[in-house]
């Protein structure tokens, strides 16, 4: 089974500083696709960046970046010049797992928490 | 437009009682996911439907029935519902199985009392 860790349970940050959330991974599979979404309070499941496996630069959307390490199978965001409405719990997934008909396996989640 | 819809947002009902979630994707995409959010936000997934046909089923209890009528809807028909059935169910959609990114419903909160 794949596996999806997320060590922090919560981190704090302050506004316009950049916070790095952590994930790693376990999977023996070639081919491989890294997710995150972002699930504010209110409780939808919001998308945020991908990463593929065979990506050999990191992927970035706006102020997120994902430091995809595959050697090291991890792949933590980052998100630079925190906003208040980046509060909110991060979810790490993976879609490994061979015939995984695209299911997503994901992470325990971090809480964020961004101070003025 | 919104993209994957679910209804309800909330449902409260009692303990034996049978209800159903549905959900919509207004996206074309060939496949659509289930997933259950427990009380300590943990996801998984039930169901994943591509076109119609089921192609997962992770092990949940067969009280739960999904259905498709066609590719742009999966409802969860669920009977005979137990306290701890209690959690968020959230719907998504993906292109296709390969594994391109899902987009998720806002969620429907079922509390079983």
């Amino acid at each position: 089974a794949q596996k999806i860790t997320q060590t922090q349970p919560g981190m704090f940050v302050q506004e316009k500083e950049a916070v790095t959330l952590d994930c790693t991974y376990d999977t023996s599979d070639q081919s491989y696709g890294l997710f995150w979404y972002k699930q504010p309070s209110s409780g939808e499941m919001i998308f945020l960046i991908y990463q593929g496996s065979y990506d050999e630069q990191n992927a970035t959307e706006g102020r997120y970046s994902l430091n995809f390490q595959k050697a090291r199978k991890s792949a933590n965001l980052v998100i630079s010049a925190s906003q208040l409405g980046d509060s909110a719990m991060y979810f790490c997934a993976t879609n490994a797992g061979g015939t995984s008909y695209g299911k997503l396996t994901f992470g325990q989640g971090t809480i964020l928490t961004v101070h003025p | 437009d919104t993209a994957v819809s679910q209804t309800p947002k909330y449902l409260v009902t009692q303990m034996g009682n049978d209800k159903s979630i549905k959900c919509e994707q207004n996206l074309g995409h060939d496949t659509m996911y289930w997933y259950k959010q427990d009380s300590k936000k943990f996801l998984k997934i039930m169901f994943s439907y591509n076109n119609k046909e089921l192609i997962i089923n992770e092990t949940v209890p067969n009280r739960f029935s999904p259905k498709s009528p066609d590719k742009a809807h999966l409802n969860l028909h669920i009977n005979s519902l137990e306290l701890g059935d209690s959690a968020v169910y959230f719907c998504a959609s993906s292109q296709d199985w390969t594994g391109t990114e899902a987009f998720f419903g806002q969620g429907t909160r079922l509390t079983v009392v």
